[in-house]
């Protein structure tokens, strides 16, 4: 079974614009869940989306917004970038989340550079 | 507050031996689950191992093993005969069971196994 897929694996970008990152689940998992990850944080939760409703999200700005897709494809968003936005974005699936089989898969990140 | 605490920023040891990583964490809640996962240089974060909170039974997977002590709320990752492919970060991570699923993640630790 394929694992969790990011698209793309790099991306430069400037301030000010914008830019979408797509992650598609393992197949069946309906839970996908975005991390972001940088040096001076760590790893950060940004939200959660589980049958195309987003029923958790982290404490960052308007600017980060997600969408999950029929298909449990998932994007998200990230308008107005700033430099402080550069990171490694992180996407993970799950199966059902909250029950006993519940565990997150990551994919391999999308890094992404503001310059 | 809802935190993990890892330590040890960073450990060594000679290939074969054995390693203990160290996390704490924090939470009112009674049911959760824990998680070990690896990210070599190549940024896949790698999920370890996982424990219930539940459970009483410390998780075992071939060499990795934890220590879970609840009362103390304490979760240590034991790796026996280490390999140079340990050679990675390795972050200790909490979830709670109930609806939208959130980890929240140590600072971690870079374990390096020298040759």
């Amino acid at each position: 079974k394929a694992g969790v897929t990011q698209t793309p694996r790099y991306l430069i970008k400037t301030r000010g614009q914008q830019v979408t990152l797509s992650c598609s689940p393992i197949s069946g998992h309906r839970s996908v869940s975005w991390y972001q990850q940088t040096p001076g944080q760590g790893l950060q939760f940004l939200f959660e989306y589980f049958s195309e409703t987003q029923r958790n999200k982290g404490n960052f700005p308007g600017r980060f917004s997600g969408r999950q897709f029929s298909n449990s494809r998932s994007e998200m968003n990230v308008s107005t970038l700033e430099l402080g936005d550069s990171a490694l974005y992180l996407c993970a699936s799950s199966l059902y989340p909250g029950t006993s089989t519940d565990t997150q898969y990551f994919g391999p990140g999308t890094r992404l550079t503001v310059l | 507050a809802q935190t993990v605490t890892q330590s040890q920023p960073e450990m060594s040891v000679q290939e074969a031996e054995t390693v203990t990583l160290s996390c704490t964490y924090d939470t009112s809640e009674n049911n959760y689950y824990l998680f070990w996962y690896k990210q070599p240089p190549s940024r896949q974060m790698i999920l370890v191992i996982r424990q219930e909170a539940y459970k009483q039974q410390n998780a075992t997977e071939n060499r990795f093993s934890v220590n879970f002590q609840k009362a103390a709320k304490s979760f240590s990752l034991k790796i026996s005969d280490s390999q140079l492919g340990d050679t990675a970060m390795y972050f200790c991570a909490r979830a709670i069971i109930q609806g939208a699923q959130k980890l929240v993640f140590g600072q971690g630790t870079r374990l390096t196994i020298n040759p």
